[in-house]
């Protein structure tokens, strides 16, 4: 069965490094998500990509993080100078949608997350 | 804006017993719901969803949840509890024809006893 991979399983960093995280997203998916979990708050959403650009953010998503499709199989989150309260789990997800747009309350098929700790 | 609140961050029910996992949203347009489950060192996985329809809405290993827009709830159960159903329940909503942003409840964590 078809499943998002996300790659390292666990980061750890000094504070005001960059990251990226990666995600291979399901092959004949459309969009493509982030959301992250800081230990005991609820899953939180970043943002939503979608024909190459953003579709949607939120008003964690600032100028520190940023995503890219760089090729055709992967996904990948930068966080430029990390912070100690950027320390989370972090979920990739992707959704199968359609070329004319998405598919309202299309499933979102979620990895496994990358948990990444910033000392 | 969108939210939803879990009624009890942790549940323990023995195993055979009714699992009910209690999930409240607000929403400023029709909602679509949707309850995820996440076992240990895994995603989360898709158990159910509302869109349109039938309010009662049946999912795999035999969860349902049912949309009642007069309570804004849209509670899970499960007849009888097995062993296997031990994981993390979050319930979450998206504004329908306004897009896809998951918006997520705290999550409740079920522990089945023998």
């Amino acid at each position: 069965e078809p499943e998002v991979t996300q790659t390292p399983s666990h980061q750890v960093t000094q504070m005001g490094q960059e990251v990226i995280l990666r995600c291979v997203p399901i092959s004949n998916h459309l969009y493509f998500y982030w959301y992250r979990q800081i230990l005991g708050q609820k899953v939180e959403f970043l943002v939503s990509f979608y024909n190459n650009e953003i579709s949607e953010k939120s008003e964690i998503f600032d100028d520190q993080f940023s995503v890219e499709r760089p090729d055709g199989s992967n996904f990948t989150l930068k966080i430029r100078s990390t912070k100690l309260e950027d320390s989370a789990m972090y979920f990739c997800a992707s959704s199968e949608g359609r070329l004319a747009g998405p598919k309202v309350g299309d499933e979102q098929f979620f990895g496994p997350g990358t948990r990444l700790t910033v000392l | 804006a969108q939210s939803v609140t879990q009624l009890g961050s942790h549940v323990s029910v023995s195993e055979g017993a009714l699992v009910l996992l209690r999930c409240n949203y607000s929403s400023s347009v029709p909602p679509y719901l949707f309850w995820y489950v996440q076992y240990p060192n895994q995603g989360l996985q898709l158990l159910l969803k509302y869109t349109t329809g039938a309010t009662l809405v049946k999912g795999i290993n035999g969860f349902e949840a049912e949309f009642k827009k007069s309570e804004t709830s849209f509670h899970l159960t499960k007849p009888s509890a097995h062993m296997s159903d031990a994981a993390e329940y979050f319930c979450a909503v998206t504004p329908g024809a306004a897009g896809n942003k998951l918006t997520f409840g705290g999550g409740t964590r079920v522990l089945v006893k023998p």
